[in-house]
């Protein structure tokens, strides 16, 4: 079925290092994907996003790659600072089926990100 | 104020109060969406409005009864909550979505404990 899961729940790294999160997808219709971000006490706050019809999009110190043969997502933060810890969670869509609900993201559980100085 | 903004950011009740829930977007959005986040679990998508009518409610008990006056503002309704109902109730809106990425805009969340 439609599931979005995630392969570390936990992840901790050395201020200055770079994070990699990564997230696997069950449905290959999907063609939208998102990551968010959650802080401590707020909403998830949106990041970066990649369609199934690229393979890497670039942000600000963050970079989404995405493997639609393996179905996998990841989410690359660059010189990771102590304002990246938070829990990340991926998101996918499926936007282009015709009479879609292509406005319901399904949720992968999240990975916490502890970034230690 | 911008963004989306949820009242009250924390609420107490017992199994048999009845209470409400705000949310409101100032982006212009034409969507809005409850959603619920347990400990360890993903977030559960609850209901969508899409320019004021629902068009979707994801198998939620009636205890949780939305309402949708406007695009901009979204309430929830609470009535006989179980203790298990107990969690994060974010709210969020994206633009229309028949069209654009789908992305949405969350609230802060309103924290519920039911005694």
């Amino acid at each position: 079925g439609e599931s979005v899961g995630l392969h570390l729940p936990t992840l901790s790294v050395q201020e200055g290092d770079n994070s990699i999160i990564n997230c696997a997808y069950s449905n290959s219709a999907s063609d939208y994907f998102i990551w968010y971000k959650q802080e401590s006490g707020k909403g998830p706050q949106f990041i970066i996003d990649i369609r199934s019809n690229m393979d890497k999009r670039q942000g600000q110190r963050v970079t989404v790659l995405l493997n639609k043969t393996v179905k996998h997502l990841s989410l690359q933060i660059a010189a990771t600072q102590p304002g990246d810890s938070a829990v990340y969670f991926c998101a996918e869509n499926l936007s282009s089926l015709v009479g879609g609900s292509n406005y319901k993201l399904t949720f992968g559980k999240g990975t916490l990100l502890t970034v230690n100085p | 104020e911008t963004g989306v903004t949820q009242t009250p950011r924390h609420l107490v009740m017992g199994m048999t109060n009845k209470k409400s829930l705000k949310c409101e977007q100032h982006l212009g959005h034409n969507a809005m969406y409850w959603y619920k986040q347990s400990a360890k679990k993903p977030l559960e998508l609850m209901f969508v409005y899409n320019f004021k009518e629902q068009t979707e409610n994801n198998s939620v008990p009636s205890r949780f009864s939305p309402e949708c006056p406007n695009s901009s503002h979204l309430f929830l309704h609470l009535h006989t909550l179980q203790p298990e109902d107990s969690a994060l109730y974010l709210c969020a809106s994206s633009q229309d979505p028949t069209s654009g990425s789908g992305e949405q805009f969350f609230g802060p969340g309103t924290r519920l404990t039911v005694l």
